[in-house]
């Protein structure tokens, strides 16, 4: 079965940076667009961004334009998010996720466990 | 951006009822809907994706329907696992946007 884990969360400074690494196996990674999911303490779920199977589109919620970037390294089946001059309200448990299509768009199929991610002076 | 409601934002029902949820977009989206559920503390789950595609291995009490601005999500006989939240997902245009959540509790 899919298998995605998620690692890099942890506490940081406002204004500050961080990388949260996605790490995929048991599928074939580069066949398949990616995305990262947020959720806000007890709060709903936010789509942050997409990227499509070979980083030729990327897509980006409007709260993190400009701030975060996607990335991916097909050889080392993994996804990235460099989150730069973070800000309180990024505060969240960040989710891997995978589409069943090749696009930086889609429905998502395969959700990783989470990495948490706390943005506190 | 396409803004996703859902509707209610709590439900109260018990086993065996059949409960609809409904999720309206701001503008239309064709069937680019997707429906998840997630339970606390765990990831969210594929359900529903096309408006009415049921997710393999989605228990067939669940179905949903619509197109363009207005869809539900139907489960025809509430079972104690059901109890969640659940999540509509419009993925027509970016920002792929959530709607707000659906708490179904006893």
């Amino acid at each position: 079965e899919v298998r995605l884990v998620e690692s890099g969360g942890g506490l940081v400074q406002p204004g500050r940076s961080l990388i949260l690494s996605c790490a995929a196996s048991r599928f074939t990674f580069r066949d398949y667009g990616m995305y990262w999911v947020r959720q806000a303490p007890g709060k709903g779920l936010e789509w942050v961004s997409g990227i499509s199977w070979n980083s030729g589109s990327m897509a980006y919620a409007d709260s993190v334009k400009g701030r975060f970037t996607i990335s991916r390294d097909n050889a080392k089946n993994s996804l990235y998010l460099q989150m730069n001059n973070l800000r309180d309200e990024d505060t969240a448990l960040y989710y891997c996720a995978k589409s069943p299509a090749g696009a930086e768009g889609g429905f998502l199929d395969y959700w990783g466990q989470g990495t948490l991610v706390t943005v506190s002076s | 951006d396409i803004q996703m409601t859902q509707s209610p934002s709590t439900l109260s029902a018990f086993v065996g009822d059949r409960v609809t949820i409904t999720c309206r977009a701001s503008q239309s989206i064709s069937t680019y809907l997707a429906w998840y559920q997630q339970k606390p503390g765990k990831a969210p789950q594929l359900l529903i994706y096309k408006s009415s595609s049921l997710q393999s291995g989605v228990p067939s009490r669940f179905s949903g329907s619509g197109s363009g601005t207005e869809f539900t999500l139907t489960i025809s006989s509430l079972q104690p696992e059901d109890f969640a939240t659940y999540y509509c997902h419009q993925y027509d245009r970016s920002p792929f946007t959530f709607g707000q959540g659906t708490k179904l509790e006893i």
